[in-house]
C-alpha cells in the first residue's frame, strides 16, 4: 500500500532561516515522489519531482531510498514561501497520486 | 502548460438533490482522471480513478452509488454526488496525468449541502 507521512502539520521559521519539511513514504515498488504547494486561495501547483532533480524557487528535495524519505529543503526562507506543502507519491506510469497530510509553512518577518 | 478546467467552483444544494461536477482537460487528452476530496484543514483524500471508456475504480470506503463518475470522452470526466447530505459538504478536486510535469489539478469545487 502507498502511504505518505508528513509529521509536522505546522512549521514556523523566520525569514532568512533554513527550512526543512519532512516527508517519509511507504511503497513496495519504485515510487515517484512529488512536492506540491498550495498558496492561499490558489490551486495545487507542482513544486518539484524527484526524477527531474531540479531546484524550484530555491527548494530542493533528495530521494533517500534507504530512509524512505523525500524531505524538502530551502537554505534561506522568504516570506512568499508561506503556504501549504504536500508531499505525494505515485507508482511509475501516472498511477494514482497519494498525498501526505500536508505541512503549513509560515515564514515570519 | 496542461490545464484542467473544473466547474462549478462553488455550489450550494439542498439535501436530497444531486450535484454534478465537471472536469475538462484543455489542450491535452486525459485518459485518466483522479477525484479527490479535501476536508477543511486536511489533506487530499483520493476517492476514485476514472478511465475513459471504462468503469471507475473506487477507493476503499467510498460509496460507488453515491459518487457517480463518468468519463465518456478523452477530455471530460464528471463526478455526480447523488442524494446529497450535509456530510457530503467538502472541497472536491480533480487531477489528470498530463505526461509533462506529472499531474495537473483542477481549481476545485466547494460543495455545501444545506
Amino acid at each position: 500500500a502507498q502511504r505518505v507521512t508528513q509529521p509536522e502539520k505546522l512549521l514556523s521559521v523566520f525569514k532568512g532561516a533554513p527550512v526543512e519539511l519532512k516527508c517519509n513514504y511507504s511503497y513496495s515498488g519504485s515510487p515517484e515522489l512529488f512536492w506540491y504547494v498550495q498558496y492561499s486561495r490558489q490551486r495545487l501547483q507542482l513544486l518539484l519531482r524527484h526524477i527531474s532533480r531540479e531546484s524550484i524557487k530555491g527548494f530542493t528535495a533528495d530521494l533517500n531510498k534507504g530512509e524512505t524519505s523525500f524531505h524538502l529543503k530551502k537554505p534561506f526562507a522568504q516570506e512568499e514561501d508561506s503556504a501549504m506543502y504536500y508531499c505525494a507519491l505515485s507508482g511509475r506510469g501516472a498511477q494514482k497520486l497519494v498525498f501526505g497530510q500536508g505541512t503549513r509553512l509560515t515564514i515570519n518577518p | 502548460g496542461a490545464v484542467v478546467s473544473q466547474h462549478p467552483s462553488r455550489v450550494i444544494c439542498k439535501s436530497g438533490t444531486s450535484v454534478k461536477i465537471e472536469c475538462r482537460s484543455l489542450d491535452f487528452q486525459a485518459t485518466t482522471m483522479f477525484w479527490y476530496r479535501q476536508f477543511p484543514k486536511q489533506s487530499l483524500m483520493l476517492m476514485a480513478t476514472s478511465n475513459e471508456g471504462s468503469k471507475a475504480t473506487y477507493e476503499q470506503g467510498v460509496e460507488k452509488d453515491k459518487f457517480l463518475i463518468n468519463h465518456a470522452s478523452l477530455t471530460l470526466s464528471t463526478l455526480t454526488v447523488t442524494s446529497a447530505h450535509p456530510e457530503d459538504s467538502s472541497f472536491y478536486i480533480c487531477s489528470a496525468p498530463d505526461g509533462l510535469e506529472g499531474y495537473t489539478f483542477g481549481s476545485g469545487t466547494r460543495l455545501t449541502v444545506v
